[in-house]
Order: C-alpha cells, then structure tokens, then sequence
C-alpha cells in the first residue's frame, strides 16, 4: 500500500528565512504533486513533478524530485508571511490513484 | 474565465440520508476529480472521471459513486449517509488529468447529524 510522509508537520519560521518540506512515499511513482491550502480555503495546485529529477520553480517556492529515493522537496527561499499556509504533496500511482500525504502547516512570522 | 463550482456549498443531512453534490468544470476541461478532505483522514482521492468514464477510484466503499455528463459536468453521490461522512468534498477539473494543472472548486461542506 503507497504511504506518503511529510515532514516536519508544522513548521513555524521567520520571514527572510530558508527552509524546506519533504515528502517521502514508500513505492515506486515517478508522478507527483505540491499544492497548497489557505485556512478554511480550498486547495491550489503549485507544481507538476513528472520524471527523476525534475525541478521547478514559482517565485520563492522550488520543488524537485528524487524517484530513486522517493522523495520530493519543496523548498521555500526568504519566506514571506504571504507563504503561510498548509502544504500538501500527492503522488500518483498511475491508473489507481492518488494519495496525499498529511500535510505541513507552515506559518511565517514577521 | 469561470472557474470551478460546486453546490450547494453547505449541506446538512441526517444519518441514512443520500446526498447529491454538484461539480461544474472550467470549460474545455474534460478530466473531473473529487476528494474528500476531514481533520481525522487528512485529504483522500475519491474518484475521476474523464470523458463521461471514471478512470481513476480511491479507496471508498460502493456507498460512493459519481457520474460524468457530456458536458463534462460531474455529480457525486453518497448514499445511506453515516457521521463520518461529514467532510469538506472538492472537485477539481482539469485538461487531460492528473498531469495537467489541476484547478478546485470552493467545496461542499456536509454535515452529517
């Protein structure tokens, strides 16, 4: 059964500060997904992750992945309050589903 | 651009209550997908639909089904409602799929007394 992991779970930070969320999953997929969450909002899609290696880029938030170690990163570079928020990452299994992992509530401090 | 909506966007049911839930995509998107989001299980993969077909199911039990119209439009239904079934329920929509930018409705939120 395909288990996604993120961590840390919450996550609270200084704004101009670096950090980063990983998401480990325990079978093989070479598909995955970041999308973020605002307090009581709906989700939003943030990055497609299609193939090893793949990175990419939106402003201050980088995401890669790492099929071979299972793992996706995402990383947030001179955090503003703005990027507060709850993340979640999901990875595909192809013709079966998806599945999400806990989430990471990140709040950014002034 | 309209965006995705879903209604009504509150609901509340009684135990063993069915419930239909609505999803219109944004046009030209033709891949329609449903989770369910509870502070307990976290975010959960329902089903997708594509094309008028489900293509892709999540881990519920028959009580869970939906349907695509040729518009695209999707439709969930729960029957024989229980408390747990009090969630947050999104619907995305998307080009082609999971691989496409996937865009979300504000959600259903139904309250199972």
């Amino acid at each position: 059964e395909l288990k996604v992991e993120q961590n840390p779970l919450f996550l609270s930070m200084q704004e101009g500060k670096n950090y980063t969320i990983y998401c480990n999953y325990s079978t093989t997929s070479d598909r995955l997904y970041w999308y973020r969450q605002d307090p009581g909002k709906s989700l939003e899609s943030l990055f497609v992750l299609l193939s090893n290696g793949a990175v990419k880029q939106e402003g201050r938030l980088m995401a890669s992945l790492d099929t071979k170690a299972r793992l996706s990163t995402l990383h947030i570079t001179a955090a503003v309050h703005d990027l507060s928020a709850t993340y979640f990452c999901a990875v595909d299994k192809g013709a079966q589903k998806l599945v999400f992992g806990q989430g990471t509530r990140l709040t950014i401090n002034p | 651009k309209a965006g995705v909506t879903q209604t009504p966007r509150y609901l509340i049911k009684t135990r063993g209550q069915q419930v239909t839930l609505s999803c219109s995509p944004i046009s030209g998107h033709r891949s329609v997908s449903w989770y369910q989001q509870t502070p307990g299980q976290g975010l959960q993969f329902l089903f997708e639909y594509f094309s008028e077909t489900q293509r892709n199911k999540g881990n519920f039990p028959g009580r869970f089904s939906g349907r695509q119209f040729s518009n695209s439009r999707s439709e969930m239904n729960v029957s024989t409602l229980e408390l747990g079934d009090s969630a947050l329920y999104l619907c995305a929509s998307s080009l082609q799929g999971f691989t496409d930018t996937q865009y979300f409705g504000p959600g259903t939120r139904l309250t199972v007394l």
